[in-house]
């Protein structure tokens, strides 16, 4: 298994909603990373976790939650958003440092 | 100005053509990668490169340290390469950062 998984595709959720993106890779890599994509913008990293912790935050507001359960997948919790979140959401994987990355197809949100 | 230059940010080009997208960087890095971003929104990583030239089939991604600069050239281009390019640099820690894309049409 050589992909990053990102579930759901598409979602769509009101300002008092409470929902989550899902990230796995079965790929053994160390680190993953979530980014946030506008269109036409390059992504902007939130988050990293390595071995399992969080590593890097990027000053994300804090109803962006993130939450790594285990090596294999990466959550990121989502409430109260605003219309301005929405965006492509990318996640990433990595064996470390001095490799390349894996990045999955990505959750498109649209915040109503 | 951003850490990252790429250029041209538009390409169109003709099916067969040459194509040679440039990417300008002003910090020490240690490692450079050139991705694929097509429309429907996945990111597929064609490079990684820290020094010299790297090929995969029609693409051949360039780099000079000195000079702080790389290339990204595709042969033979076809309509399926229609894509956006990002360069992005890994300045040592866990982060990358990007540049603004180029967006690449080739015409049939």
């Amino acid at each position: 298994d050589t992909e990053v998984t990102q579930t759901p595709k598409h979602l769509v959720m009101g300002m008092t909603n409470k929902k989550s993106l899902k990230c796995e890779q079965h790929m053994g890599h160390r680190a993953m990373y979530w980014y946030k994509q506008k269109a036409k913008k390059p992504p902007e990293l939130m988050f990293v976790y390595s071995y399992e912790k969080l590593s890097i935050n990027e000053s994300v507001p804090s109803r962006f939650s993130p939450e790594c359960p285990n090596s294999s997948l990466l959550n990121l919790h989502l409430h109260a958003l605003q219309p301005e979140d929405s965006a492509l959401y990318l996640c990433a994987s990595s064996p470390g440092a001095n490799y390349g990355y894996t990045f999955g197809s990505g959750t498109r949100l649209t915040v109503v | 100005k951003n850490e990252v230059e790429q250029s041209p940010q538009n390409l169109t080009a003709q099916e067969g053509e040459f194509i040679t997208i440039n990417c300008s960087y002003s910090v020490g890095i240690s490692a450079l990668h050139w991705l694929q971003q097509h429309p429907g929104g996945g990111i597929v990583s064609l490079f990684m490169l820290s020094s010299g030239k790297k090929k995969h089939g029609r693409l051949i991604a360039t780099i000079n340290i000195q000079e702080k600069h790389s290339s990204l050239h595709i042969t033979a281009s076809h309509p399926r390469d229609s894509a956006v390019y990002i360069c992005a640099v890994r300045k040592g820690n866990e982060k990358l950062t990007f540049g603004t894309g180029t967006r690449l049409t080739i015409i049939p």
